[in-house]
């Protein structure tokens, strides 16, 4: 069974720093997708960046990237210039291609400092 | 607007009723799961269902029913038989067929044993 793990509960970092989440996961498939998601407050759940495992450029969506590191297992979330907006739980997330069971980890809680 | 409508946003229940949460999408997708939130555990999977009349179980599906009678709705039965049911409940769908494809969610619902 995938499991994804993510090692940091809670994070605070000033605002405008950059902060990186991190992101592990066990599988044994070569053929998979990433995803981080994002909680604010509000607890509506948003995607912020996907990752296909098949591809070896990270992805980037703006502020946010990610360091996908395939034979490591890992899939860590780099967030530049940070903003007060960026405050939130955000979860890692795996889905096996063809499956379509989307796996979560426990999260971090990011507090972005003024 | 499409999205996923979950309803409703508050529901209480007594002890060793059964109620029932609902989820309805308009984005014409095809996946449907249900997620259960609590403090510290991150996003934990209950059921999911990749087409009408079909759905599996996830990690914790114990205590917990769903039905898949129509491609848009995917509703989800607490019984009496889970024994710890107050949490904080995520719908979510997404398109299949092995297409990279975020998950959307709903708003959730918060379930109160009173």
């Amino acid at each position: 069974a995938q499991t994804v793990t993510q090692s940091q509960p809670e994070m605070s970092v000033q605002e405008a720093e950059t902060v990186t989440l991190s992101c592990t996961y066990d599988t044994s498939e070569s053929n998979y997708y990433l995803f981080w998601y994002k909680q604010p407050p509000s607890r509506q759940m948003i995607l912020v960046i996907r990752q296909e495992a098949y591809k070896q450029q990270n992805a980037t969506e703006n502020r946010f990237s990610v360091n996908f590191q395939k034979a490591a297992k890992s899939f860590s979330l780099k967030i530049s210039d940070s903003q007060l907006g960026d405050t939130a739980m955000y979860f890692c997330a795996f889905m096996k291609r063809l499956d379509d069971k989307i796996i979560f980890g426990k999260g971090t809680r990011l507090h972005i400092l003024p | 607007d499409g999205g996923i409508t979950q309803s409703p946003k508050y529901l209480f229940r007594k002890e060793g009723q059964n109620v029932t949460l609902s989820c309805e999408q308009n984005l014409n997708h095809d996946a449907m799961y249900w997620y259960r939130q609590d403090p510290g555990q991150g996003l934990r999977l209950i059921y999911y269902s990749q087409i009408v009349n079909d759905f599996q179980k996830g990690d914790i599906a114990e205590g917990y029913s769903v039905s898949r009678e129509k491609k848009e709705s995917f509703p989800l039965t607490v019984t009496s038989a889970q024994k710890n049911p107050t949490a904080f409940y995520l719908c979510a769908s997404s398109m299949t067929g092995g297409f990279i494809a975020e998950a959307f969610f709903g708003q959730g619902t918060r379930l109160t044993v009173v």
